[in-house]
């Protein structure tokens, strides 16, 4: 079973839409969780970073965490071109354990 | 100007060599990583070092070594023992900030097998 777990999509929204990317993790005791954007030929880049139980929102983003569901979300409203990108969740694993785990990501296109 | 920055951005190994990927940090972050990223998968984690003069295997250290004889400095070198070795690789490093960590990423090297 993999520990962290992404659709690969590749996932279609109009421009202006809501995108909805989701990620679950088979670990109970994870602690922090992120979302990382990566365009194509890029390294990733950090977008959202939540760390409790519920909504953290930031401009456009907005991410979703649900401990006891083991997942972890991502919203992206008014969807733009230039949102189109893999966007890769990733865990730590345990307090204090340092190494993040990440998923195989998202590849995420808008459509104008 | 702050940042982590990777050399070189392309890399061409022989069958046989050893090459040597740069990566450096000016953001006086303690920790330090090498991943790997295939086409169509995740990132891989190689080593890391939390601190200078020590550092971890990750999940698929075979065929690597680093050092980390400076804070600023995590070279990663890709040994003729990596047979297989064409990857994207991206050096990372991270802050922690009130017991949470965060890592922040280099602008990778791809390594190619001539």
């Amino acid at each position: 079973q993999k520990e962290v777990e992404q659709n690969s999509g590749p996932l279609s929204v109009p421009e202006g839409a809501i995108a909805s990317l989701n990620c679950t993790y088979s670990d109970r005791v994870s602690q922090s969780f992120f979302w990382y954007r990566q365009y194509s030929g890029k390294s990733p880049e950090l977008i959202m970073s939540i760390y409790s139980n519920g909504d953290k929102e930031d401009g456009r983003f907005t991410a979703q965490l649900n401990k006891a569901s083991q997942y972890v979300s991502l919203l992206i409203r008014d969807s733009q071109p230039s949102d189109s990108a893999t966007y890769l969740c990733a865990v730590n694993l345990g307090f204090g354990n340092e190494k993040l785990t990440f998923g195989t990501g998202t590849r995420l296109t808008i459509i104008p | 100007d702050g940042g982590i920055t990777q050399s070189p951005k392309y890399l061409f190994r022989k069958e046989g060599q050893n090459v040597t990927l740069s990566c450096e940090q000016n953001l006086n972050h303690d920790a330090m990583y090498w991943y790997r990223q295939d086409p169509g998968q995740g990132l891989r984690l190689i080593y890391y070092s939390q601190i200078v003069n020590d550092f971890q295997k990750g999940d698929i250290a075979e065929g690597y070594s680093v050092s980390r004889e400076k804070k600023e400095s995590f070279p990663l070198t890709v040994t003729s023992a990596q047979k297989n070795p064409t990857a994207f690789y991206l050096c990372a490093s991270s802050i922690q900030i009130a017991s949470r960590e965060t890592q922040y990423f280099g602008p990778g090297t791809r390594l190619l097998v001539l």
